[in-house]
């Protein structure tokens, strides 16, 4: 089975740009979550999506901001890039919403804003 | 959340068993231990969780205190390929989202 994709792998963006990023969770699970991790530091919870409805937002601006479409995919969508969201952005599948289960991680998407 | 302290770094010998600690000293009751690990420039990976009784699965152990203020997780072989940062995190069965904090880096040494 396939596992978590994401879309792209690598992305460069010039500052005050609009940026989107793709995920595709495993088949079966309903939940989408997004995370920013800048480097050195862990993952930090930007959104969670569960049946298409946000079920948690992180300390993340209004420039962030996240859609689940109905086969459980999701976007990403950063507008007016800032030097600071320059980081790799994971996605984490699991099969409901609530953290009781193992949430599966993508192999990111590494934005670069300069 | 409670807050998880871990050291910042590790070693261990390959072929040895790997002990790494994790301190949550304000966990409540409804609040599971969760490991997970990071191999370098991937995304993290679930390891294992727990809520008060020891558990143990294919790739490790976790022991919680009878207090449940501490845990450790035991990888029983280390091998070169379990050289990652190992991220402990104490989480609300309903919670949404997973707090990892700075983690320990394990470096599995031939």
């Amino acid at each position: 089975d396939a596992g978590v994709t994401q879309s792209p792998t690598h992305l460069i963006k010039t500052r005050g740009q609009h940026v989107t990023l793709r995920c595709s969770p495993i088949s079966g699970h309903k939940s989408v979550s997004w995370y920013q991790q800048v480097l050195g530091q862990g993952p930090q919870f930007i959104f969670q999506y569960y049946e298409k409805e946000e079920r948690g937002r992180g300390n993340f601006p209004d420039r962030f901001s996240a859609r689940q479409f109905p086969n459980y995919s999701s976007e990403l969508n950063v507008n007016a890039l800032l030097l600071g969201d320059s980081a790799l952005y994971l996605c984490a599948s699991s099969l409901a919403g609530t953290s009781v289960y193992e949430q599966y991680f993508g192999p990111g998407t590494r934005l670069t804003v300069t | 959340d409670a807050k998880t302290t871990q050291p910042t770094s590790m070693d261990c010998a390959e072929g040895r068993a790997a002990n790494l600690p994790c301190n949550h000293s304000t966990i409540s009751g409804n609040e599971y231990v969760y490991w997970y690990r990071q191999i370098h420039s991937q995304g993290p990976q679930y390891i294992i969780h727990g809520l008060k009784n020891n558990e143990t699965n294919e790739m490790a152990s976790l022991i919680i205190t009878e207090d449940r203020k501490s845990s450790t997780l035991i990888l029983p072989h280390a091998t070169l390929r379990d050289t990652a940062v190992y991220y402990c995190i104490a989480e609300e069965t309903s919670g949404s989202r997973l707090t990892f904090g700075e983690g320990t880096q394990l470096t599995v040494n031939p």
